[in-house]
């Protein structure tokens, strides 16, 4: 059964910091590896999708790379801004039944 | 990209009654749709996937015949929280699947069962 887990669960940083947030999955048969922004209380805002034949995406200041070998995804973002403070959540799609599992989420705070 | 709306957007419903949620693919034709919950501060989690015009397929743990799907069409779907708990009070998001790419995800309903 796939798990995803999500390192560090909460961060806070100085405005323009570089940081990197972290994805874990246990099983490397994925079809997608896609990041999503979500405010409080709000849905989802899709910010990069990996096919499992890429290695990484970029758009902006943001950043997602893929290791399936290792089940690991990373998002880098560059110079940060109070205005990323978000909750940030992977998700990764089964190869089979293209279902979606959750990571646990990094709540993400930039001080100005 | 493809647009997943939801309606209502916020609901609040006494116990024991009945609510119904519905999620629309604007733009496009969702073969599959799936149905999220999330309490608070934590993350998604799949309760069910429907495919048009056959019956929903349930999580494990996920009550069918409490949590009622259907697919009507391939833009549709609705979900239904049979008599309602203070315990089903949660986040609930839709998402629509474009030939099995990529989910596009609707604004989400937040259920608030008193």
């Amino acid at each position: 059964k796939q798990e995803v887990t999500q390192i560090p669960a909460a961060l806070s940083v100085p405005e323009g910091e570089n940081l990197v947030l972290n994805c874990s999955f246990t099983d490397s048969a994925i079809y997608n590896l896609q990041w999503f922004r979500q405010d409080p209380g709000k849905g989802l805002t899709s910010l990069l999708l990996i096919q499992s034949s890429q290695r990484e995406q970029t758009s902006g200041r943001l950043n997602a790379s893929l290791d399936k070998s290792s089940g690991r995804s990373t998002l880098y973002i560059a110079a940060s801004q109070p205005g990323d403070s978000a909750t940030y959540l992977c998700a990764a799609s089964d190869s089979g039944t293209y279902k979606y599992i959750f990571g646990t989420g990094t709540r993400l705070k930039v001080l100005a | 990209g493809a647009v997943v709306s939801q309606h209502p957007s916020w609901v609040i419903c006494k116990s024991g009654t009945s609510v119904k949620i519905e999620c629309r693919s604007l733009d496009f034709q969702a073969t599959t749709m799936f149905w999220y919950r999330q309490f608070p501060k934590q993350s998604l989690m799949l309760m069910a996937t429907s495919n048009e015009g056959s019956k929903a397929t349930y999580e494990q743990g996920v009550e069918k015949d409490k949590f009622l799907i259907n697919h009507a069409s391939l833009t549709l779907s609705t979900l239904t929280v049979t008599s309602a708990h203070p315990e089903d009070s949660s986040f609930y998001i839709c998402s629509g699947d474009l030939d099995s790419y990529e989910q596009y995800f609707g604004p989400g309903t937040r259920l608030t069962v008193t």
